[in-house]
């Protein structure tokens, strides 16, 4: 089973409109990052949070880590075509030895 | 600079045989990592290494082996390969110190194995 849910699994949107990732552990966590794939390729790094209620932004996503460090999101405003591409969360279990991702959510814009 | 890369970026194999799979991190980068990526799933973590040691070690069997260099390059080795091995094997490096977080991971493209 994967430590890391995210949700929803995948979704459409309209060139414009805004969205919300979201990604949930069953246990606290030491660091949250949020990760980019085009379909087939390697990721490429967002954004890193690391403290309970932090919230970052490059651009126009937006991702926020909740006060019990469990939960993030990662909000997109007036996606374009783009910001299609799975996105990933990911996280260490512990100070270093490993990181394991979500189970990922596949974002389609539709022009 | 040059990103993390791997190869070989497509190879296609028989089911039994072996694979070697390379990384070359970016320069400076000591820790490198291994992932396998199944169509449809996020990336699953098979190995990490630092300083030419491993680190960590994810649910994998021990048909999976890896090493690092002393130029911190590192190969990952699959033994008596399976159906199931197909997937795209990702490798990336950080800045990671021992003990310390992950931190940013750079990614390479990743190599496609087709196992037949």
């Amino acid at each position: 089973s994967q430590e890391l849910e995210q949700s929803p699994q995948s979704l459409i949107v309209q060139e414009g409109k805004n969205l919300t990732i979201n990604c949930t552990s069953s246990k606290t966590l030491y660091g949250l990052y949020w990760y980019k794939q085009k379909y087939g390729e390697g990721l490429i790094f967002l954004m890193m949070l690391q403290k309970g209620g932090e919230e970052k932004s490059h651009e126009k996503i937006t991702a926020k880590l909740d006060e019990k460090k469990q939960q993030s999101s990662l909000h997109i405003t007036a996606s374009q075509p783009s910001h299609a591409g799975i996105y990933l969360c990911g996280a260490d279990r512990s100070p270093g030895n490993q990181f394991y991702f979500g189970t990922g959510t596949s974002l389609t814009v539709i022009p | 600079d040059a990103g993390v890369t791997q190869s070989p970026t497509h190879l296609i194999k028989t089911r039994g045989q072996h694979v070697t799979l390379r990384c070359s991190p970016i320069s400076g980068h000591k820790s490198v990592s291994w992932y396998q990526q199944v169509l449809g799933q996020g990336p699953q973590f098979i190995f990490q290494y630092y300083e030419k040691e491993e680190r960590g070690r994810g649910n994998f069997p021990d048909r999976f082996s890896a090493r690092q260099f002393p130029n911190y390059s590192s190969e990952l080795n699959v033994n008596a390969l399976l159906l199931g091995d197909s997937a795209l094997y990702l490798c990336a490096s950080s800045w990671r110190t021992s003990g310390s977080s992950v931190g940013e991971l750079f990614f390479g493209e990743g190599s496609r194995l087709t196992v037949l």
